[in-house]
């Protein structure tokens, strides 16, 4: 079957850097992506999304970017913080079963001091 | 405040002893769904539930029940639990409109011996 999410397992940054949580896709029909951030303990919270006509998009210190030549999308968060430690997971949403999320295996970003 | 919630949030049992696990939202969502977690695999959806009396599997649903019977409640029966299934639980909802992220609930966290 098809999947979502090549992820390295774990990240590492300096507070204050720039992070930049990459995931891959391999269903070329998927139109909508989201990434969600799982604090531990918690369930996963939404980040971002986008919709496979656009390449960019940016909310607050977080930006996403999606590559479909080569099913591709990461996550860039500006001026890492200690609250920004958790796991990152990519999402699929597709068309056809829309009301089913298709998860990567996340990322496990820490923030050293 | 819009939330999912999930009741128990920890649960040990013993092969074989029937439960369920709760699920309610309040943000009047027509979408609900099943998640299990498991380190290395990622979020998997078990069930999902696109309105009142409207349910369909997922990609693990062995095992496991669910029923609509309200639109904000959506319980998951495990009849016979084995230790498979031991796991992260995740319940979901979102709203009709396609492009919009899903709410989380805090997860339930099962042990079956």
């Amino acid at each position: 079957g098809e999947s979502v999410g090549l992820h390295l397992p774990t990240l590492s940054v300096q507070e204050g850097d720039n992070s930049i949580i990459n995931c891959a896709y391999s269903n070329s029909a998927s139109d909508y992506f989201i990434w969600y951030k799982q604090e531990s303990g918690k369930g996963p919270q939404f980040i971002i999304d986008i919709r496979s006509n656009m390449d960019k998009r940016q909310g607050q210190r977080v930006t996403v970017l999606l590559n479909k030549t080569v099913k591709h999308l990461s996550l860039q968060i500006a001026a890492t913080q200690p609250g920004d430690s958790a796991v990152y997971f990519c999402a699929e949403r597709r068309w056809v079963s829309a009301r089913q999320l298709t998860f990567g295996s996340g990322t496990q970003l820490t923030v050293l001091p | 405040e819009a939330q999912v919630t999930q009741n128990p949030r920890y649960l040990i049992t013993v092969t074989g002893k029937k439960l369920t696990v709760t699920c309610s939202q309040n943000m009047n969502h027509e979408y609900m769904s099943w998640y299990r977690q498991d380190p290395g695999l990622g979020l998997r959806q078990i069930y999902y539930s696109m309105n009142v009396e409207v349910t369909d599997k997922g990609d693990v649903p062995e095992g496991y029940k669910v029923s609509r019977k309200e639109k904000r409640n959506f319980p998951l029966i495990l009849e016979s639990p084995s230790p498979n299934q031991t796991s992260l639980y995740f319940c979901a909802s979102h709203a009709s409109n396609l492009n919009t992220e899903a709410f989380f609930g805090q997860g339930t966290r099962l042990t079956v011996v």
